[in-house]
């Protein structure tokens, strides 16, 4: 098996512009994990799906965040507009059965945003 | 509410020496509980878990971690430290209704030659 596949590996844009993350997550997992890590705030659950539907959102940090699962082979990460402080580590995971089984993760985006 | 915490936020250990890393966690039932280790620039990489049974689970490249029920605990260790041991590890804890992990802010290790 590949394991969790992300792209970009890295992304540098300028404040303003939109970017899009993606993420291929291991056949047959059923949840599917976006998080956000930092050297101030540490590694952050953005959002999750089962099944392809967002289950809980409330780690989005804002409207300008948002996230799609149009099938169970492919999720999207996009910011519109970025900024500065969106600079990160961004990580997809797929699991099993959720949190009662391991996480597998991609081995994420690193965004600059100048 | 849950939570995870490593009171450790950097430990520095000599090749050869042995290695403790702690884990308290605060859950309401039987958690969940993992390992992570992640390596500069990399994702995270599971080390080990613990579900149920033996409260002593061995993991890949030599780590062991015991969980205790009655310390809310589960501490990783190593009995000899690699110099390629030397990442950031993330403890955390799951198994409810919640579908998500709660991850530990890290320890991040530093192996002296």
């Amino acid at each position: 098996d590949a394991g969790v596949i992300q792209s970009p590996r890295h992304e540098v844009t300028e404040m303003g512009q939109e970017v899009t993350l993606r993420c291929k997550p291991i056949s047959g997992h059923d949840y599917l994990f976006w998080y956000r890590q930092t050297m101030m705030r540490g590694l952050e659950l953005l959002i999750y799906f089962n099944n392809n539907v967002p289950i809980d959102d409330s780690g989005m940090p804002e409207d300008r965040f948002s996230a799609k699962m149009p099938n169970a082979s492919f999720s999207t990460l996009k910011i519109q507009p970025s900024e500065p402080r969106d600079s990160a580590v961004y990580f997809c995971a797929s699991s099993l059965s959720g949190s009662y089984n391991e996480q597998f993760f991609g081995p994420g985006t690193r965004l600059t945003v100048l | 509410a849950q939570s995870v915490t490593q009171p450790d936020i950097h430990i520095t250990v000599s090749e050869g020496a042995s290695l403790e890393l702690r884990c308290n966690y605060s859950y309401g039932a039987t958690p969940y509980l993992f390992w992570y280790v992640q390596s500069p620039g990399q994702g995270l990489q599971l080390l080990l878990k613990y579900f149920s049974g033996d409260t002593l689970v061995q993991g890949i490249k030599g780590f062991e971690a015991e969980f205790k029920r009655s310390q809310s605990s589960f501490n990783l260790r190593k009995p000899s430290v690699h110099w390629s041991d030397a990442a950031e590890y993330f403890c955390a804890v799951g198994g409810y209704r919640g579908n998500q992990f709660y991850f530990g802010t890290g320890t991040s290790l530093t192996v002296i030659p």
